[in-house]
């Protein structure tokens, strides 16, 4: 299995809603990402989890929390969204090297889930 | 500061046309690169990647690279374009895993093919 599967494909919600992303990858990989995209850009990065630990918060609103459960799966928690946070939500997922300088592989992305805030 | 520019936001080639997509990265180290392909509406796909050795590397759907040092450059080549190569390619450079493996974009190049 060599991708990162991601539900819903679409999400319409209120500003007063809470909902959750989710992302799964049966890859073996230990980097899990969500990035935020808007239209025409380039992803922006919001969150990084490295062996299910949070490494990396982008200075996010705390209106999105981030969550691993597992190796395999990563969610993304929503509440009290605005309408500015319509968006395409990537995960992305990847190999982790442990040398002496590590570095990942390169990311692999799901499809996304398309964000709309009414 | 870590940068990758992606000087050509748009391009429009004719079907079977060989095709160039220019792209800088500014990067203390050495840099490990990587193009993506995003089609509309969808998530991204991983077309190539540099890390080390051979400077001419080749990716899938017929698409290459070369990464320069001397221009830190690493252009994206295709010697026949199809019509299913229209979409939003986009040039990244790596951060080491102690940064969180993060990926820096360029700002994209928008492809469109003429038939």
């Amino acid at each position: 299995d060599t991708e990162v599967t991601q539900t819903p494909k679409h999400l319409v919600m209120g500003m007063t809603n809470k909902k959750s992303l989710k992302c799964e990858q049966h890859m073996g990989h230990r980097a899990m990402y969500w990035y935020k995209q808007k239209a025409k850009k380039p992803p922006e990065l919001m969150f990084v989890y490295s062996y299910e630990k949070l490494s990396i918060n982008e200075s996010v609103p705390s209106r999105f929390s981030p969550e691993c459960p597992n190796s395999s799966l990563l969610n993304l928690h929503l509440h009290a969204l605005q309408p500015e946070d319509s968006a395409l939500y990537l995960c992305a997922s990847s190999q982790v090297i442990a040398t002496g300088t590590t570095r990942t592989l390169g990311q692999f992305f799901g499809p996304g889930t398309r964000l709309t805030v009414l | 500061a870590q940068s990758v520019t992606q000087p050509d936001i748009h391009i429009t080639v004719s079907e079977g046309a060989s095709l160039e997509l220019r792209c800088n990265y500014s990067y203390g180290a050495t840099p490990y690169l990587f193009w993506y392909v995003q089609s509309p509406g969808q998530g991204l796909q991983l077309l190539l990647k540099y890390f080390s050795g051979d400077t001419l590397v080749q990716g899938i759907k017929g698409f290459e690279a070369e990464f320069k040092r001397s221009q830190s450059s690493f252009n994206l080549r295709k010697p026949s374009v199809h019509w299913s190569d229209a979409a939003e390619y986009f040039c990244a450079v790596g951060h080491s895993y102690n940064q969180g493996g993060k990926l820096i974009f360029g700002q994209g190049t928008e492809l469109s093919v003429k038939p």
